[in-house]
């Protein structure tokens, strides 16, 4: 399994543009998870989805991000518009939880996002 | 918000010594996971320790957890240069992993 993809590595775009950063999770497993990390908070998390339904979104920052999972290969994070605040490294993490019970994280190489 | 704090935040040891890292959390907990990350890397998972049970061992690394002090420890014994990296613990609770404020280990050759 080549792991969780993540693209773009890098994203450098002006304020107020539209980003949409896309992860691939490893096949089989049924959560998903989005991760924020920065200097000063440190690793956040965004949202996550169970079996492609979002679960708990509490962490998305504002109403100008949004996150979607239309199968189990394949979800999106997205942010319109674009601030400088939301300059970050942005990770996507898969997981397989076997009878209630987590075996630990994978996580994809993350999308470095500027925001300028 | 943060689960939890570690100490310390930076280490600086010589090659062949022992790391040791030490993470508080805040809430009862399902497991706690301890991650590596290298500079501009992603999160690497090296071994996750259930609540009930007090030590665990995974090649080099040693961890403890005391659920009575909410507080675990990490042991990298013989470190190596490629030891170098920053390192989490994260606390799962039902279905969700929060992770601490991380520790800096560098190994000098």
């Amino acid at each position: 399994d080549a792991g969780v993809i993540q693209s773009p590595r890098h994203e450098v775009t002006e304020m107020g543009q539209e980003v949409t950063l896309r992860c691939k999770p490893i096949s089989g497993h049924d959560y998903l998870f989005w991760y924020r990390q920065t200097m000063m908070r440190g690793l956040e998390l965004l949202i996550y989805f169970n079996n492609n339904v979002p679960i708990d979104d509490s962490g998305m920052p504002e109403d100008r991000f949004s996150a979607k999972m239309p199968n189990a290969s394949f979800s999106t994070l997205k942010i319109q518009p674009s601030e400088p605040r939301d300059s970050a490294v942005y990770f996507c993490a898969s997981s397989f939880v076997g009878q209630g019970v987590n075996y630990g994280y994978t996580f994809g190489s993350g999308t470095r996002l500027t925001v300028v | 918000s943060q689960q939890g704090e570690e100490d310390p935040q930076a280490l600086s040891i010589q090659e062949g010594e022992n790391a040791t890292m030490n993470c508080s959390y805040k809430t009862s907990i399902n497991n706690l996971q301890w991650y590596r990350q290298n500079s501009g890397r992603g999160l690497v998972h090296l071994i996750l320790i259930r609540s009930n049970e007090r030590e665990k061992h995974s090649g080099r690394l040693r961890v403890t957890l005391d659920t009575s002090k909410k507080s675990s420890s990490l042991l990298i014994t013989a470190s190596r240069a490629a030891d170098t990296a920053s390192y989490f613990c994260a606390s799962f609770v039902f279905e969700k992993l929060t992770f601490g404020t991380g520790t800096r280990l560098t190994i000098i050759p």
